[in-house]
């Protein structure tokens, strides 16, 4: 079966600017989730889906980040207007059930000057 | 609240060396603990994991025993070949119904010929 796809792979931005992240899950799973890490630093839980809802977004870290799962298949990520801090590597996964493993994307790394 | 913390890295190894890279936690409750692994370029993938304590998690040759008594996941590996050079993240989901996983900071493994 084909993996957890992320484009673009890398994204460079001015700040000020807006960046759109894709995330296709695995065929079949409802849960999809996005986590970020900023270089160095633990990767973070932003957000989890279930089908199109959201189910959690405790991580999210603030209002200029806005995520949507249109018809539960792909998922985007949207910073604007992206700061500085933003930048780092921005990692989806998806799983067929919560107790199921994860299955990671190979990420988004975004650096925003 | 739930924690991991990962030794400093980068790790640096001869091929055939012994590995060892500690991991600690702090959670409530009966979390399992996982270890995941990026190589570069791709995503993360599970590596092992353990769901109670003094179950001991293997895969690759790698190993990891669940120590409540020390709060400890410590990953190792007999002989470390250069194909393992990776990061390496110690992670934890708390249980109770939580399946978010909580990660630590990643642990960069070089491994020289």
């Amino acid at each position: 079966e084909a993996g957890v796809t992320q484009f673009p792979s890398h994204s460079v931005i001015e700040k000020g600017q807006t960046v759109t992240l894709r995330c296709d899950p695995i065929s079949g799973h409802d849960n999809l989730y996005w986590y970020r890490r900023v270089m160095g630093k633990e990767i973070k839980f932003l957000l989890h889906f279930v089908k199109e809802s959201k189910q959690d977004e405790s991580g999210m870290p603030n209002n200029r980040f806005l995520a949507e799962r249109t018809g539960g298949t792909y998922s985007t990520l949207k910073v604007q207007p992206a700061e500085l801090e933003d930048s780092g590597v921005y990692f989806c996964a998806s799983s067929k059930g919560q107790t199921y493993g994860y299955t990671f994307g190979s990420g988004t790394r975004l650096t925003v000057v | 609240g739930n924690s991991v913390t990962q030794m400093e890295g980068p790790v640096t190894l001869s091929e055939e060396a012994f590995l060892t890279i500690n991991c600690t936690y702090t959670a409530t409750g009966y979390p399992s603990l996982f270890w995941y692994v990026q190589y570069p370029g791709e995503g993360l993938q599970l590596l092992l994991k353990a769901t109670k304590a003094d179950d001991k998690g293997s895969n690759k040759g790698f190993e990891a025993t669940y120590r409540k008594e020390t709060t400890s996941f410590h990953l190792e590996k007999g002989s470390v070949q250069v194909s393992d050079s990776a990061v390496y993240f110690c992670a934890l989901t708390p249980g109770g119904g939580s399946y978010i996983p909580t990660f630590g900071r990643g642990t960069s493994l070089i491994v020289h010929p």
